[in-house]
């Protein structure tokens, strides 16, 4: 079993939608969550930074930690073609430790 | 003004050559990391490198060997290429090891034939 655990998708939604991702994890000792995005052919980039539990908003971008249920959770508002894309959950022990990603899942948000 | 930058993009060769990926990066950061995401996604952490000095060393086969210069520059050279370690290959780096500040390369796509 991997320690994040994240549906590949694709999650298809149309325009407009509230795109909802999620990702578990089995290692109670993580502490540090991060959303990133990663366009096709393209290296990831940094969404969303999260530490502990709680709540985090961006725009259109609200990032959900609930470390009871190991559980976090990206919300995208108002979603755009250009949402279009991976999304990776990753999270840390530390601040300055080794990422451990999830899959990744594909969204496709057609117009 | 690319922050992290790789070289080659694509990469094809054959079974059993020695090929190096390079990385460099200008965003002033002391910290540099190796990654493989497969066919199926998943990105690794392979190596991470501090001022130059090794600081993270996963389970990664012998035949890869990170070599850094420099702070700004990290190489990944390969030996003995076999069919799986057809991957994208990316470099990122980072402000002391913060995971916050992690900025990634655009990837090198190995192809091993």
């Amino acid at each position: 079993q991997k320690e994040v655990e994240q549906d590949p998708g694709p999650l298809s939604v149309p325009e407009g939608a509230i795109v909802s991702l999620n990702c578990t994890y089995s290692n109670s000792a993580f502490q540090y969550f991060m959303w990133y995005r990663q366009y096709s052919r393209k290296g990831p980039e940094l969404l969303m930074y999260t530490y502990s539990s709680g709540n985090k908003e961006d725009g259109r971008f609200t990032a959900q930690v609930d470390k009871s249920s190991k559980y976090i959770s990206l919300f995208i508002r108002d979603s755009q073609p250009s949402d279009s894309a991976t999304y990776l959950c990753a999270m840390t022990t530390d601040s300055w430790g080794k990422l451990q990603f999830g899959a990744g899942t594909q969204v496709v948000v057609t117009p | 003004d690319t922050a992290v930058s790789q070289t080659p993009k694509y990469l094809v060769t054959q079974m059993g050559n020695d090929k190096s990926i390079k990385c460099e990066q200008n965003l002033g950061h002391d910290t540099m990391y190796w990654y493989k995401q497969d066919s199926k996604k998943f990105l690794k952490i392979m190596f991470s490198y501090n001022n130059k000095e090794l600081i993270i060393n996963e389970t990664v086969p012998n035949r890869f060997s990170p070599k850094s210069p420099d702070k700004a520059h990290l190489n990944l050279h390969i030996n003995s290429l076999e069919l799986g370690d057809s991957a994208v290959y990316f470099c990122a780096s980072s402000l002391r090891a913060r995971a916050d500040t992690q900025y990634f390369g655009p990837g090198t796509r190995l192809t091993v034939l």
